[in-house]
């Protein structure tokens, strides 16, 4: 089965703080995403990537950065936490298909 | 892109057949249609996907019209476990910026 991981399933930061949020994925899948997801406004897209060392924005990059340095491995960043960023945040992955594959989640909250 | 538009939500009780369906007016030639189950505290889950026609799997059927300007997802005999937020997406291959509509809330009572 395809696993995509995220690092951590839940957080809290304290505003200016920054946070690393992580996800690998085991199947060698080209492109990975970063959404957000909010009561009401479903999942945003943040940022993505198609292959090592390139980005993408999405709909929503301000406040956010991402890395990634490993085909598996894609890092958003949030260089000074703020509280309009508690949200939950699930990373993706694809070999392009349409179908993506999601992680668990990672709930952060921004006190 | 194509944007997409879901009905909010939607309440049906067990055993029966669920039909959520998606607009997508402005679907372009190369774009396929897949559609996301979501649970709460859980990421989106592929359930099908199609191109035209009908598509059917063990879960779920999908429907396309030949102008393919919409899609309708068919959840036969729902249960209780079916309550969820169903999502479609439209996209072509290799399209990199995969962009979400805000999905429909399914509530199966018993």
């Amino acid at each position: 089965d395809v696993k995509v991981t995220q690092s951590s399933r839940y957080l809290v930061k304290r505003t200016g703080e920054k946070v690393f949020l992580e996800c690998v994925q085991d199947m060698d899948h080209e492109n990975m995403f970063w959404y957000r997801q909010d009561p009401g406004l479903g999942l945003r897209l943040i940022y993505f990537s198609y292959d090592v060392k390139m980005k993408e924005k999405g709909d929503i990059p301000e406040g956010y950065s991402v890395s990634r340095e490993k085909k598996e491995r894609f890092s958003l960043i949030l260089e000074s936490a703020s509280t309009n960023q508690t949200s939950m945040y699930l990373c993706a992955s694809s070999f392009g298909t349409g179908e993506l594959f999601f992680g668990e989640g990672s709930r952060l909250t921004v006190l | 892109l194509a944007k997409t538009t879901q009905p909010i939500s939607m309440d049906s009780y067990e055993g029966q057949e669920v039909n959520i369906t998606c607009s997508h007016n402005n679907i372009a030639t190369n774009d396929y249609i897949t559609w996301y189950q979501q649970f709460p505290s859980q990421g989106p889950r592929f359930i099908i996907q199609g191109y035209k026609t009908k598509v059917t799997n063990e879960v779920a059927s999908l429907f396309i019209p030949a102008d393919r300007k919409s899609s309708t997802l068919s959840l036969p005999r729902v249960s209780l476990s079916d309550t969820a937020v169903y999502y479609c997406l439209v996209a072509s291959y290799n399209t990199d910026k995969l962009i979400f509509g805000t999905g429909t809330r399914l509530q199966v009572f018993p």
